[in-house]
């Protein structure tokens, strides 16, 4: 099946660092997502984001399909962004739409 | 305001016990789905579901069973053939068919004591 590898897999930034996160993924795909999951496990949609590049505020994505990955961009990070990011891809399957998820890489800003 | 409720946040559950874990939503969605998360590891499809009374097994089933007797609603019974149940589950929604959209229950931290 279709895999989905995350770099890095741990992550610890000084407040108003910049970083950038990588998902790599083995086959073509319907789309990409990005989520943020909070210290506390709640799970986020970031970015909905097959191609193309979007902005939103801090946070930006790109994503080459034609090379398999995608980049997550954050700027002058702040204690907030803290936790699990996790970028998922969504192959057709079974006669729906399957998410599948990367291993996350969790991130640790401080102050 | 609309989202999915899961509960309890926390559950402990002995050795050869069967446990239930809710999952309610008022967001109309048709497709519900529980997800297993272990520490280091990303997010495994336990089941789901695209319409009442229906649903599908995803990729580690085995030891788990569910319901889905009304749209709001998809209980995940943790059975005692699941030899390792410790972990966070999550329960989405979304509008059947569609991998966008989706929404995440805040989960339920399952531990065998």
């Amino acid at each position: 099946g279709i895999q989905v590898e995350q770099s890095p897999p741990d992550l610890i930034l000084q407040e108003g660092a910049n970083s950038t996160l990588r998902c790599n993924f083995s086959d073509s795909v319907n789309n990409l997502q990005w989520f943020h999951q909070n210290p506390w496990g709640q799970l986020i949609n970031l970015f909905y984001i097959p191609s193309g590049t979007k902005q939103n505020g801090r946070l930006s994505a790109t994503t080459v399909a034609t090379e398999r990955y995608s980049l997550l961009y954050i700027s002058s990070s702040q204690t907030t962004d803290s936790g699990v990011y996790f970028c998922a891809v969504a192959m057709f399957s079974g006669g729906y739409n399957k998410l599948i998820f990367g291993a996350g890489t969790r991130l640790a800003v401080h102050p | 305001d609309g989202g999915i409720t899961q509960s309890p946040k926390y559950l402990f559950r002995k050795e050869g016990q069967n446990v239930t874990l809710s999952c309610e939503q008022n967001l109309n969605h048709d497709a519900m789905y529980w997800y297993r998360q272990d520490p280091g590891q990303g997010l495994r499809l336990i089941y789901y579901s695209q319409i009442v009374n229906d649903f599908q097994k995803g990729d580690i089933a085995e030891g788990y069973s569910v319901s889905r007797e009304k749209k709001e609603s998809f209980p995940l019974t943790v059975t005692s053939a699941q030899k390792n149940p410790t972990a966070f589950y999550l329960c989405a929604s979304s509008q059947s068919g569609t991998a966008y959209g989706y929404t995440f229950g805040s989960g339920t931290r399952l531990t065998v004591v």
